[in-house]
This record gives structure tokens, C-alpha cells and sequence, in this order.
């Protein structure tokens, strides 16, 4: 398996700012992590792939442009909410895909923005 | 498009089974995935089936049909702590997750 954290955990800012989200693969080079958005008695949704050394892959709806994501190692992906606004405001959680094509989630970072 | 179902919730008693039934349709499969998730974290790992049969781990098992579309997840001798939503997750053809939109269990004394 893979130990994935997330930085925060908890996150609070204003209307208008951006927030940065990191998600750590601590003890395997992942080529793959996926971003997850879960609201409120909701299941997950799929945000984007993010491949290393590569741009990231949007799912429909989701606004590239808002939703920054950069993969620049091997344990390292960022999510950055740019602009956010409280509709933003969720539970954001990123996983790992090891080599068996199974994935491994980070603990969750839940933004609220005010 | 991926079209996943499980039932919003459910209620038993502390030392009963539950069955918690999962229908899909999508493009490709690579294998289905339960996840339980409590309030305010990330889903963890419960069982992954990718061939037809019954996977048994512990006090849960987990049933595969590739050919109905059907997947169960079977919690035995229920207890308190096992009250949290359980998530059917398919492997599409992509290798990427589709999540149902999971089912509440509730287990009571």
C-alpha cells in the first residue's frame, strides 16, 4: 500500500482568496494521485488526474483555471482553489495509485470559506 | 457515462448482519472497491473484488457478479462502531474511481 497525508486539514479563508492544499505520498514515488471533492452527505467526486512532469487531466465541469493542480515530484501534488468562494467550501481529498492500480487516500483537508 | 446505486441507508442492531447491495453500470471494469467512511474523513479500505465470487475478510465479505452488474458488501456480527457510510467504488475502464453515493448504516444497541 501507500501512507498519503494531506496539509491542512482544516482550512478557513475568505471570499476571494486562494488556498493551496498539499497532498504527500510518504513512502511511494506516485506517478498518479487523483483529486476527490466530497459536499455534505454526498459521495466523491472525481476532480482531476494529476500526472508528474505532466498537466493535469480535468474532469468535465471542472474548471481548470479555478482548480490549479501541480504535480512537480513524485511524492508531491498541490491543489490551489483560486479565488474561492463559499460554493468551494468542501471536503477535498486526494489519493495515490500504486503499481497494482489500487488507491490510497489522504486523510481529507475540509476548506470553509467565509 | 458510470452509473453506480447502493441505498441511502440503513438500520440494524448491534450483532445482526446487514447486506448492503451495489448495482453498476459503466464503460469498462477493473474491479469494484467498498470503502467505510466516517463523518469527516477519508474512506478507508474495505475489500477489492475483480472476479466473480465471494471475498471473505473477517466480519466482512464481499460478493462480486461482473455478468448482473452486482456487488454485495456483508457486515457480520454488527457492532457499534461499524455505524458509518459505505461506499461502492467501480474501476473503470480508465482505471479511474466511480463512486456510489454511499450508504449510511446505523447500528443500535
Amino acid at each position: 500500500g501507500a501512507v498519503v497525508s494531506q496539509h491542512p486539514s482544516r482550512v478557513i479563508c475568505k471570499s476571494g482568496t486562494s488556498v493551496k492544499i498539499e497532498c504527500r505520498s510518504l513512502d511511494f514515488q506516485a506517478t498518479t494521485m487523483f483529486w476527490y471533492r466530497q459536499f455534505p452527505k454526498q459521495s466523491l467526486m472525481l476532480m482531476a488526474t494529476s500526472n508528474e512532469g505532466s498537466k493535469a487531466t480535468y474532469e468535465q465541469g471542472v474548471e481548470k483555471d479555478k482548480f490549479l493542480i501541480n504535480h512537480a515530484s513524485l511524492t508531491l501534488s498541490t491543489l490551489t482553489v483560486t479565488s474561492a468562494h463559499p460554493e468551494d467550501s468542501s471536503f477535498y481529498i486526494c489519493s495515490v495509485l500504486d503499481r497494482d492500480y489500487e488507491q490510497y487516500f489522504g486523510p481529507g483537508t475540509r476548506l470553509t470559506v467565509t | 457515462g458510470q452509473n453506480i446505486d447502493q441505498p441511502t441507508e440503513m438500520t440494524a442492531t448491534e450483532g445482526a448482519i446487514v447486506q448492503i447491495n451495489c448495482t453498476y453500470q459503466t464503460s469498462g471494469f477493473n474491479g469494484l472497491f467498498w470503502y467505510q467512511q466516517h463523518a469527516g474523513e477519508a474512506p478507508t479500505f474495505l475489500s477489492y473484488n475483480v472476479l466473480d465470487g465471494l471475498e471473505e475478510k473477517g466480519r466482512f465479505s464481499s460478493f462480486l457478479s461482473r455478468s448482473k452488474g452486482y456487488s454485495y458488501l456483508l457486515l457480520k456480527e454488527l457492532q457499534m462502531k461499524d455505524s458509518a457510510s459505505y461506499l461502492c467504488a467501480v474501476v473503470g475502464g480508465d482505471y479511474k474511481l466511480s463512486f456510489g453515493a454511499g450508504t449510511t448504516v446505523t447500528v443500535r444497541a
